[in-house]
């Protein structure tokens, strides 16, 4: 059975330090790792796909890497706007989609 | 490009109710899953539907219950709701075809069972 955890469960930063957040992932066969980022209240929003090991994807202030039994996602320089849960998800061959319980970032001015 | 749709937003019942949810993906996307959020379980899969037909199906009883129309709109029903139902109910749609492609998601319907 696919499984995902994430780590830590809850981030306290300081804006502009930068950090980094665990997705460790067991999965059959993996066919993609996705990262979202979730405010409250609203359904998740999509932010990379990582599909094979080594594998990096930048967008703005976030940085998706992907190993063979995890993948990091490292926030440099935070904003406060940057405050969210972030998920990670896998995908298997078998097409399910299972997800992490997420870790809870929250920014300081 | 218009995003996810979910009505309604917010939504009361009472046990032993039943609800109907609907979502309208992402023009030219086909395939349709349902997640159940809650602050315990976080997202938990409900199923997944395909050009009409149910590709995948969560761990979740029978009471749950769902269907997508050749428009690729979707519809998900709970019939006698118990207090344990109440969550948000994310629709996610993806382009179907090859390869493995990313799910977008609605902004949810709140549903509050009392």
């Amino acid at each position: 059975e696919d499984q995902v955890t994430q780590s830590p469960e809850a981030l306290r930063l300081q804006e502009g330090e930068s950090s980094s957040l665990n997705c460790s992932y067991t999965v059959s066969g993996l066919r993609g790792l996705f990262w979202y980022r979730q405010d409250p209240g609203k359904g998740p929003e999509f932010l990379f796909t990582l599909y094979s090991a080594g594998e990096e994807k930048e967008k703005e202030r976030l940085k998706a890497t992907l190993t063979k039994k995890e993948s990091f996602l490292h926030i440099t320089a935070p904003k406060p706007e940057d405050s969210a849960t972030y998920l990670c998800a896998v995908r298997d061959y078998g097409q399910n989609f299972v997800f992490g319980p997420g870790t809870r970032l929250s920014v300081l001015p | 490009k218009a995003g996810v749709t979910q009505t309604p937003r917010y939504l009361i019942k009472t046990r032993g109710q039943q609800v109907t949810l609907s979502c309208s993906p992402i023009s030219g996307h086909r395939s349709v899953s349902w997640y159940q959020q809650t602050p315990g379980q976080g997202l938990q899969f409900l199923f997944e539907y395909f050009s009409e037909t149910q590709r995948n199906k969560g761990n979740f009883p029978g009471r749950f219950s769902g269907r997508q129309f050749s428009n690729s709109r979707s519809e998900m029903n709970v019939s006698t709701l118990e207090l344990g139902d109440s969550a948000l109910y994310l629709c996610a749609s993806s382009f179907p075809g090859q390869g493995v492609h990313e799910q977008y998601f609605g902004p949810g319907t709140r549903l509050t069972v009392t």
